[in-house]
């Protein structure tokens, strides 16, 4: 079975540009979860979409977004992006992500770096 | 809100030795979840091992342990017989009961020398 697919693995942007990073799931999870990780701040959750619905949400700036489609691929979208929004952008993957000891399945991460 | 703390930001064991790595949680909840994730250079997360706060027996994963004291909020993790492939950060990780995210500590780096 294909693990959790994450595109691209690398992003240069400038101050202000805007990104979509893509996430595919895992065959048959449901659930995708966001999670930004950096040097200072460490691993901080973004939001989680299930049914292509968001079904969590942390405490982003609204300039952070998401979707999931029908097939449970997930994108998330940062837009006019600052210095501060360098990062590795983590996806996670889920069957339904609604028992506490299901595993989440990571992806290897988008790695963002804006200039 | 919860919190996970790791106390150690980096730690070294030589190869085919045993390395305890700390964590203590913050929490007011009753039913909740612990987890190891590692994340080696590739950054790919691993789950290492997971423990259900309702179970009093310390889970076990070929050569990770953990030792879960819930009244002390402390939930460490234990590798025996240290592989060179076991060099790479670790989080420990809580999750409330239900549909709820992962919060992360800082991490712990662990160096194997060999």
């Amino acid at each position: 079975k294909a693990g959790v697919t994450q595109t691209p693995r690398y992003l240069i942007k400038t101050r202000g540009q805007q990104v979509t990073l893509s996430c595919s799931p895992i065959s048959g999870h449901r659930s995708v979860s966001w999670y930004q990780q950096t040097p200072g701040q460490g691993l901080q959750f973004l939001f989680e979409y299930f049914s292509e619905t968001q079904r969590n949400k942390g405490n982003f700036p609204g300039r952070f977004s998401g979707r999931q489609f029908s097939n449970s691929r997930s994108e998330m979208n940062v837009s006019t992006l600052e210095l501060g929004d360098s990062a590795l952008y983590l996806c996670a993957s889920a069957r339904t992500g609604t028992s506490g000891t299901e595993t989440q399945y990571f992806g290897p991460g988008t790695r963002l770096l804006v200039l | 809100a919860q919190t996970v703390t790791q106390s150690q930001p980096e730690m070294s064991v030589q190869e085919a030795e045993t390395v305890t790595l700390s964590c203590t949680y913050d929490t007011s909840e009753s039913d909740y979840y612990l987890f190891w994730y590692k994340q080696p250079p590739s950054r790919q997360m691993i789950l290492v091992i997971r423990q259900e706060a309702y179970k009093q027996q310390n889970a076990t994963e070929n050569r990770f342990s953990v030792n879960f004291q819930k009244a002390a909020k402390s939930f460490s993790l234990k590798i025996s017989d240290s592989q060179l492939g076991d060099a790479a950060m670790y989080f420990c990780a809580y999750r409330r009961s239900g549909n709820t995210p992962l919060v992360f500590g800082k991490g712990t780096r662990l160096s194997v020398i060999a």
